[in-house]
């Protein structure tokens, strides 16, 4: 069963529109979810994670475990944001050991 | 600078040389693990590593091995490569906690297998 689910493959909105990249996961324990971005196949980058509550980059995420979503938001996108965007669930994999679960991606476009 | 260092960056084989992508990371992370991704497949986990001589299969081991002698390094081996190993590769590090900053990536592997 898939435990994070991305629904949207691609994303396409327009320069200064907002932007929410969509992201639920299934886990019966306390999540711990993040966010990494990957431009133009380069390495993927840590974003933000939920438990630091921070903005990077314009873009925020709140966890809600009532709608298990972990949904990535920006009010303005600009064109530099195009990039693949992968929602993540760090697992507990057993005796203590956690292990990140990924989702399968969402590649966002930017239309200038 | 902490980082998780690849090489080589790009790799054109034939089918059945067998043939070792290195990875190495300075930050004494106890995790490791090895991806690859593929159009519309996302990152798919072949094998994963919880610490020194303790290594598992991920989702897509099949055609490949690994090996964990020591700390930082995590070397991905594919001992008769085919055509469908044909992908970009990602080495990732971590240490496997919660509360921990998640995985550093590194810089990909391209892989052509003709």
């Amino acid at each position: 069963a898939q435990r994070v689910t991305q629904p949207e493959k691609l994303l396409s909105v327009f320069k200064g529109a907002p932007v929410e990249l969509k992201c639920n996961y299934s886990y019966s324990g306390s999540p711990e979810l993040f966010w990494y971005v990957q431009y133009s196949r380069q390495r993927l980058q840590l974003l933000l994670r939920h438990i630091s509550r921070e903005s990077i980059k314009g873009f925020t995420a709140d966890l809600n475990k009532g709608e298990t979503s972990f949904h990535l938001k920006k009010p303005f996108a600009q064109e530099e944001d195009s990039a693949m965007y992968y929602c993540a669930l760090n697992e507990d994999s057993g005796a203590g050991s956690y292990q990140l679960t990924f989702g399968k991606g969402t590649k966002l476009s930017v239309i200038p | 600078e902490a980082q998780v260092t690849q090489n080589p960056r790009y790799l054109i084989t034939v089918t059945g040389k067998k043939l070792t992508v290195t990875c190495s990371q300075n930050m004494n992370h106890e995790y490791m693990s090895w991806y690859r991704q593929d159009p519309g497949l996302g990152l798919r986990q072949i094998y994963y590593s919880m610490n020194v001589e303790v290594t598992d299969k991920g989702d897509v081991p099949e055609g490949y091995k690994v090996s964990r002698k020591e700390k930082r390094n995590f070397p991905l081996i594919l001992e008769s490569p085919s055509p469908n190993q044909t992908s970009l590769y990602f080495c990732a590090s971590s240490s496997p906690f919660r509360g921990s900053y998640g995985y550093t990536f590194g810089s990909g592997t391209r892989l052509t297998v003709v």
